[in-house]
């Protein structure tokens, strides 16, 4: 079965900070990826995804980046941090057909 | 582009009562999946039930049950015997067969269900 890692669990920045969050899967290969933002109580706000190796797909322009060097791996990036990028943030990959979302735990971001 | 839509902010419901949480969805496909998602406190996200839409029988997962009416659009919640582990924000989410990039989960905005003891 697949499971889904992400970290860090918890992240405080200052603005105008980079950063960098990553997402791994195991027990599935050529998997699809999603990076979700959760503001506090609120509904979920897609991201990014990503079908394959080096495609990247940005459905909200924003000061966020993605990329997937390998198979496995998304990443969630930015230069320089906003207040306005504080939230929670979930990586999830796309399980058995017709099963929905498999999804991280979650780092919960504050930019201070 | 298929929308989804929980009317509910939040719900409350008494220990041991029953409540149902509303969720309707707009689609031109025929074959689809429907999903209800619960984050706790904790904000993982679990898979509390799924439902395929070319199927008649309404999904059960033992005090979680959903009432699917395809025509309508609509795919409701019901947790029967509530118990405070179900205080939780639960989303709806479907996802089409076809015509969808990446397999991708177009998600409710959340009805948050308190219970209260």
């Amino acid at each position: 079965s697949q499971t889904i890692h992400q970290w860090p669990a918890t992240l405080v920045q200052p603005v105008g900070s980079p950063l960098s969050l990553e997402c791994t899967v195991e027990g599935t290969s050529n998997p699809n990826l999603y990076w979700y933002r959760q503001a506090a109580g609120r509904g979920l706000q897609l991201l990014f995804y990503s079908v394959g190796i080096g495609q990247i797909s940005s459905e909200v322009p924003q000061n966020l980046s993605a990329s997937r060097p390998q198979d496995r791996q998304f990443i969630l990036s930015s230069k320089k941090l906003l207040l306005s990028d504080s939230g929670f943030y979930l990586c999830a990959v796309t399980g058995v057909f017709g099963y929905g979302y498999t999804f991280g735990s979650g780092t919960r971001l504050t930019v201070v | 582009a298929q929308t989804v839509t929980q009317s509910q902010p939040e719900m409350s419901v008494q220990e041991a009562e029953t409540v149902t949480l509303s969720c309707t969805y707009d689609t031109s496909e025929s074959d689809y999946y429907l999903f209800w998602y619960k984050q706790p406190p904790s904000r993982q996200m679990i898979l509390v039930i799924r439902q395929e839409a070319y199927k008649q029988q309404n999904a059960t997962e033992n005090r979680f049950s959903v009432n699917f009416q395809k025509a309508a659009k609509s795919f409701s919640l019901k947790i029967s015997d509530s118990q405070l582990g179900d205080a939780a924000m639960y989303f709806c989410a479907y996802r089409g067969l076809y015509n969808n990039a990446g397999n991708m989960l177009t998600f409710g905005g959340g009805t948050r269900l308190m219970v209260k003891p």
